[in-house]
């Protein structure tokens, strides 16, 4: 069975610059969750999909970060315009059961530096 | 929301010795409680989780044991070794399709 994989691994782009993550979650996975982790700090919330309806988005920073979970399959977390304190690493989580009654299964994370 | 707080943040023992850290939460709804360990520049793991129907629960030298009364969870460490050195976070989810979030997280090093 695959993982969850993350697309890219990293990314180095420009201040106002515009960046696309991608999250493919475990096949039948409904819940898929968006976290960020900045500079070794906590993992913070960012939201949760529950298959392509956004459950929770109250850890979204502002709008300049939008999500996407089409058809309920893969998500794509846009930042545009990116800002330093964007920077940090970017995981992704699914899992079958709703609310972490159950495990988490995490992707590698896309880390993004914004310069 | 569920409020989590985790300590100590750093905590470093010697190759042998245990390693406690503790996890406070707010939700009274929460029932399951799961602790993850994420590796330098690898993805968060789980590790060992417990339900609230149980105070205690054991695999070879992890166990976590979860006093309900108390709001309180401890992941506890034995015989620790280099490789356990991570940063470790626990979870208390309210249940239902709450957001699940997370400790502020333990860097644990493991001196040999």
């Amino acid at each position: 069975e695959a993982g969850v994989t993350q697309f890219p691994s990293h990314s180095v782009i420009e201040k106002g610059q515009t960046v696309t993550l991608r999250c493919d979650p475990i096949s039948g996975h409904d819940n898929l969750y968006w976290y960020r982790r900045v500079m070794g700090k906590e993992i913070k919330f960012l939201l949760h999909f529950v298959k392509e309806s956004k459950q929770d988005e109250s850890g979204m920073p502002n709008n300049r970060f939008l999500a996407e979970r089409t058809g309920g399959t893969y998500s794509t977390l846009k930042v545009q315009p990116a800002e330093l304190e964007d920077s940090g690493v970017y995981f992704c989580a699914s899992s079958r059961l709703a609310g972490g009654a159950g495990e988490l299964f995490f992707g590698e994370g896309s880390r993004l530096t914004v310069l | 929301g569920e409020n989590v707080e985790q300590h100590p943040s750093t905590l470093s023992v010697q190759e042998g010795d245990s390693a406690v850290i503790k996890c406070t939460y707010s939700d009274s709804a929460s029932n399951y409680f799961p602790w993850y360990k994420q590796e330098l520049g690898k993805r968060p793991q789980l590790i060992i989780d417990i339900r609230s129907n149980v105070g205690e629960k054991k695999d070879q030298r992890i166990a976590v044991t979860l006093n309900k009364t108390a709001k309180h969870f401890s992941l506890h460490i034995t015989e620790t070794q280099p490789e356990d050195s991570a940063v470790y976070f626990c979870a208390a989810p309210p249940g239902g399709y709450q957001k699940v979030t997370f400790g502020t997280g333990t860097k644990l090093q493991v001196i040999p």
